[in-house]
């Protein structure tokens, strides 16, 4: 079974709105974990490492204050996308490693639609 | 600089007919390197991960190789249900955090 959730699947909202994604560990505890981004037919693209009880790093080129991470606790991560836009539309996907340096479990995926 | 590349970036094979997927890094330091399968509109599922030159892993029909500059995905007697685009990816040693860095996949179809 899966062992990262991520809450909704699919998501349309409308310009200037905000969007939360959630991303839980089910049976383990992550310290760390991490947020993608996927364009249609092309790899994943890190956006941010999520670590709990501090905060985030960001890629380059990726804007902080529009992707706003929290990792509040050791089984919850949360990125919000803030004053959403159309070319915010895309498939957003998180990861968490089991353990340090362990193979990271990735969680369902949110298709994100900016309308 | 760090990189993952995946050759082909698309593959057709007829079921039964037996191929491998290629993932050549570079890296400074190789702690691991991970294959995952994706289906469309899924997040990533984890097969295999390997850790140093001359290991092996196999799970149903595949199975996955690393030498010191690459890994190979073989697929034996693929099914149609094998159908998916199959990501490698590697992370750091230098890194503390276990960040990936993909590959940009290999879309794999298999026809009946």
């Amino acid at each position: 079974g899966a062992v990262v959730s991520q809450h909704p699947s699919r998501v349309i909202c409308k310009s200037g709105t905000s969007v939360k994604i959630e991303c839980r560990s089910l049976d383990f505890q992550a310290t760390t974990m991490f947020w993608y981004r996927q364009f249609p037919k092309k790899s994943l693209m890190l956006m941010a490492t999520s670590n709990e009880g501090s905060k985030a790093t960001y890629e380059q080129g990726v804007e902080k204050d529009k992707f706003l991470i929290n990792h509040a606790s050791l089984t919850l991560s949360t990125l919000t996308v803030t004053s959403a836009h159309p070319e915010d539309s895309s498939f957003y996907i998180c990861s968490a490693p089991r353990a340090r340096m362990a193979e990271a479990f990735f969680g369902q995926g949110t298709r994100l639609t900016v309308v | 600089e760090d990189q993952v590349t995946q050759s082909p970036e698309a593959l057709r094979l007829q079921e039964g007919e037996s191929s491998s997927l290629n993932c050549s890094y570079t890296v400074s330091g190789l702690r691991g390197l991970f294959w995952y399968r994706q289906d469309p509109g899924k997040g990533p599922e984890f097969l295999f991960t390997l850790y140093s030159a001359g290991e092996e892993k196999e799970k149903e029909r595949l199975k996955a190789t690393l030498t010191k500059k690459e890994s190979f995905l073989h697929i034996t007697a693929p099914k149609p249900e094998d159908s998916a685009t199959y990501l490698c990816a590697v992370s750091q040693s230098s890194s503390n955090t276990g960040k990936l860095i993909f590959g940009q996949g290999t879309t794999l179809q298999v026809k009946p």
